[in-house]
């Protein structure tokens, strides 16, 4: 069975203090690994796919990194603004097709300032 | 941009009342999920569709039905309200296995419904 765990559950950060968050994952064959953001009572927001373990992408001040065990979040110099809840999911490569993400609980950050 | 709305933001419904939650994607994606959200739980996949009139069961499709009639628009239907139905509903569009290659695969989120069953 697919699992993801996320860590921590939760993340309080002084404005321009950078932090990790961390996504492991066990899945039979990755075909892709996802993060979104989301804000309170509203949907997730997409921001990055990862395919292959050392791929790393960035926007602005986040950048996602993959291993074959895990994925982090990088948040340098975050903003109050960049408070919300992070989610990370895998999809596997199913045989017969299938399209599912499985998804992990999420993080929490706050950043004050 | 891809675009998914979902029918209402906040509805409250009655226990044993029959509730339609409708989703309409404006990208021409082949795919739409429907999830629900709850503290602690995370995302859970009720049912997803990967063409009109096909539909497959996610991890929890007990006690919900889904519709799709047209490529655009997925429904998802509870046959009889109940209280643990309470929760933020939540529908996604992928483009679906093709000439997009991986970036097929990410799914795209609505606003989603906030339902209280009471």
């Amino acid at each position: 069975e697919d699992q993801v765990t996320q860590s921590p559950e939760a993340l309080r950060l002084q404005e321009g203090e950078s932090s990790s968050l961390n996504c492991s994952y066990t899945v039979s064959g990755l075909r892709g690994l996802f993060w979104y953001r989301q804000d309170p009572g509203k949907g997730p927001e997409f921001l990055f796919t990862l395919y292959s373990a050392g791929e790393e992408k960035e926007k602005e001040r986040l950048k996602a990194t993959l291993t074959k065990k895990e994925s982090f979040l990088h948040i340098t110099a975050p903003k109050p603004e960049d408070s919300a809840t992070y989610l990370c999911a895998v999809q596997p490569i199913l045989t017969g097709g299938g399209n599912k993400l499985t998804f992990g609980t999420g993080t929490q950050l706050k950043v004050e300032l | 941009d891809v675009k998914v709305t979902q029918s209402s933001r906040y509805l409250v419904k009655r226990t044993g009342e029959k509730v339609f939650l409708e989703c309409v994607q404006d990208m021409d994606h082949e795919n739409m999920f429907w999830y629900r959200q709850d503290p602690g739980l995370g995302l859970r996949l009720i049912y997803f569709s990967y063409d009109v009139k096909m539909k497959e069961k996610g991890d929890i499709p007990e006690g919900y039905s889904v519709s799709r009639e047209k490529k655009e628009r997925f429904s998802l239907i509870l046959e009889s309200a109940s209280t643990n139905q309470t929760s933020m509903y939540l529908c996604a569009s992928s483009l679906g296995p093709g000439l997009a290659g991986l970036a097929a695969y990410e799914q795209y989120f609505g606003p989603g419904t906030r339902l209280t069953v009471t």
